[in-house]
């Protein structure tokens, strides 16, 4: 089992919509928790990070659950610049203390 | 500025050669990274340095050697290429290392092993 799992998608929606990304972490010991923005062909940029009482930044709200492990984004009023990769993130304990670890991204397409 | 650079941007090599990518960051952190981003979008790290130690060092073949010759750079030396090397290596940094420290990447150096 994976560490990070994302559902791929794409995800196709029209601009103005709403959309929202979930993402689910294997491993309980894991204390922080972020999503990257990743453009095509780009470095992975911080969107935001994600705390257990959740925390939004204008159309972009994220949500903890550490009970089920789970994690997620909710982008409101879509934008056609929303369009990339979202990366849900994680810190996991490694042999070498704690790293982050990367699901591999969902897919959103905003189109006019 | 650039704040994470890296070169070069591109690399396009043949299987058993030795190759350098070089990473620098402006930003006076004290925490620089690597990462390597496959074919499959995945992104796992690979080192992670603190003020020239190494901190991290995850599950990578012995032909890639990190080196930090001070806490604004952290290079990275692949002996011997193989075809699976073939990626998007990604140099990142963070102020302290903490795990809530936002990573700043780099622009990526994409490598193609022939």
């Amino acid at each position: 089992r994976k560490e990070v799992e994302q559902d791929p998608g794409p995800f196709n929606v029209p601009e103005g919509a709403t959309v929202a990304f979930n993402c689910t972490y294997s491993n309980s010991a894991s204390q922080s928790f972020f999503w990257y923005r990743q453009d095509c062909r780009k470095e992975p940029k911080l969107l935001m990070s994600v705390y257990s009482s959740g925390n939004e930044d204008g159309r972009f709200t994220a949500q903890l659950n550490r009970a089920s492990q789970y994690i997620s984004l909710l982008i409101r009023d879509s934008k056609l610049s929303d369009s990339a990769t979202y990366l849900c993130v994680v810190n996991i304990p490694s042999n070498s203390g704690y790293a982050l670890n990367f699901g591999k991204g969902t897919s959103l397409l905003v189109t006019p | 500025d650039t704040a994470v650079s890296q070169t070069p941007k591109y690399l396009v090599t043949q299987m058993g050669n030795d190759k350098s990518i070089k990473c620098e960051q402006n930003l006076g952190h004290d925490t620089m990274y690597w990462y390597k981003q496959d074919s499959k979008k995945f992104l796992k790290i690979m080192f992670s340095y603190n003020n020239k130690e190494l901190i991290i060092n995850e599950t990578v073949p012995n032909r890639f050697s990190p080196k930090s010759p001070d806490k604004a750079h952290l290079n990275l030396h692949i002996n011997s290429l193989e075809l699976g090397d073939s990626a998007v290596y990604f140099c990142a940094s963070s102020q302290d290392g903490y795990l809530t420290d936002t990573q700043y990447f780099g622009p990526g150096t994409r490598l193609t092993v022939l």
